[in-house]
């Protein structure tokens, strides 16, 4: 079974600062996949990342894919407040979806 | 269209209670999926349907029963549930379960289930 861990768990980060979230995975995924929550909300598709080297930005977010290293990372550039949320990714074995433990971001004032 | 819908939003059921979740696409969808999500939780794959057919049961215990009536339709029947039921479940969506691996999931807002 693939296991996906994503750090930090919690992160609380002041608006107009940078950061990463990171997302390991146990085994070779095909894909990398993100996606955000809203408290009590469904998931949003962020980014779908398909091989390895993969680059996607959207906004203020930019995510990326190292096959080799099994990491994929988040990047957050200049926070802003509509930021907070939950941050999943998740990686797939053949039709199977399996989803790191989530980072949940709060940008603050 | 390009939304799943989930319905009810809410539910409070008792644990000798029967009832329902509705899941409904008109995407053209064939694959469905439901995922059950605890609270601070990464989303757990409950079933998946593929064409009308189930062909994943990730073990989940037979209280719940998926129904596949049509291709945009998918039902969650609820029976003897226990108070560690209570979740979030969420349906999804893809074109098919290989198109899922392409462009992800498309995610109903979920129903919220509280078993007292």
């Amino acid at each position: 079974e693939l296991k996906v861990e994503q750090n930090p768990l919690f992160l609380s980060m002041q608006e107009g600062k940078n950061y990463t979230i990171y997302c390991n995975y146990s085994t070779t995924s095909d894909r990398l996949y993100w996606y955000r929550q809203d408290p009590g909300k469904s998931l949003e598709s962020l980014f779908v990342l398909l091989s390895n080297g993969a680059v996607k930005q959207e906004g203020r977010l930019m995510a990326s894919l190292d096959t080799k290293a099994r990491l994929s990372t988040l990047h957050i550039t200049a926070a802003v407040h509509d930021l907070s949320a939950t941050y999943f990714c998740a990686g797939n074995t053949g039709n199977q979806f399996y989803f790191g433990t989530g980072t949940s971001l709060t940008v603050i004032p | 269209d390009t939304e799943v819908t989930q319905t009810p939003k809410h539910l409070v059921m008792g644990m000798t209670n029967k009832k329902s979740l509705k899941c409904e696409q008109h995407m053209g969808h064939r694959a469905m999926y439901w995922y059950k999500q605890k609270a601070k939780k990464p989303p757990e794959l409950m079933f998946v349907y593929s064409y009308e057919k189930l062909s994943i049961n990730e073990s989940v215990p037979s209280r719940f029963s998926p129904e596949c009536p049509n291709s945009s339709l998918l039902n969650l029947h609820l029976h003897a549930l226990q108070p560690e039921d209570s979740a979030l479940y969420l349906c999804a969506s893809s074109q098919s379960p290989v198109q899922a691996t392409i462009y992800g999931y498309t995610f109903g807002s979920g129903t919220r289930l509280t078993v007292v």
